[in-house]
């Protein structure tokens, strides 16, 4: 077990919707990082954040879009769904001082 | 740009085999490098990891070394198990976010 809590863990939805993802990062850990994994693309970074603002960016689309709250969870918001954007969603968090990441469980987003 | 370059997979081995994964890496610096494993249905976990150059990282019988000169980080296991047939992911930190290999799934047969 990491530490690092992702709901829910799987999720099903049509083209056209709208979904959010939760991550609940390490105690004390700031930075919060979104992947995405899928068969065509592999694990790729989407974005990060650290003690509530954003820090990076990646191969994220436009139709994503993050935020990380005052009791540092995070949320993966995914809007006008398509077939493509089905796949694994991870988060990770980092604490002070290293570069090691530690992965949530997962989210399995489907989209019919 | 930054990249990490795996074997195909899959491997497939016996039980108590001697096991290698390559992986090659191509970064400007010295970047930290990781591998990670996904067992079927789970997430990934962070196998061991190396900061520089001929460190080399060890858990659980696994064992990689941070070439600079070949930049390569390599895993192995001199002897595995059934319970580590998995995907295996090595990765370099660069500017704070992980760049992944494709992954190599490795399958042990009793």
């Amino acid at each position: 077990d990491s530490g690092v809590t992702q709901t829910p863990k799987h999720l099903i939805t049509a083209t056209g919707q709208r979904v959010t993802l939760r991550c609940s990062p390490r105690s004390g850990d700031l930075s919060v990082y979104w992947y995405q994994q899928s068969l065509d693309q592999g694990l790729q970074f989407l974005i990060q954040y650290y003690n509530g603002e954003e820090r990076a960016k990646g191969n994220i689309l436009e139709r994503f879009s993050a935020q990380q709250f005052p009791d540092l969870h995070s949320e993966l918001n995914l809007s006008s769904l398509e077939l493509g954007d089905s796949a694994l969603y991870f988060c990770a968090s980092r604490g002070e001082g290293t570069d090691t990441q530690y992965f949530g469980p997962g989210t399995r987003l489907t989209v019919l | 740009g930054d990249s990490v370059t795996q074997m195909e997979g899959p491997v497939t081995l016996s039980e108590e085999a001697f096991l290698t994964i390559n992986c090659t890496y191509t970064a400007t610096g010295y970047p930290s490098l990781f591998w990670y494993v996904q067992y079927p249905g789970e997430g990934l976990q962070l196998l061991l990891k190396a900061t520089k150059a001929d460190d080399k990282g060890s858990n659980k019988g696994f064992e990689a070394t941070y070439r600079k000169e070949t930049t390569s980080f390599h895993l192995e296991k001199g002897s595995v198990q059934v319970s580590d047939s998995a995907v295996y992911f090595c990765a370099l930190s660069k500017t704070d976010k992980l760049i992944f290999g494709t992954g190599t799934r490795l399958q042990v047969f009793p």
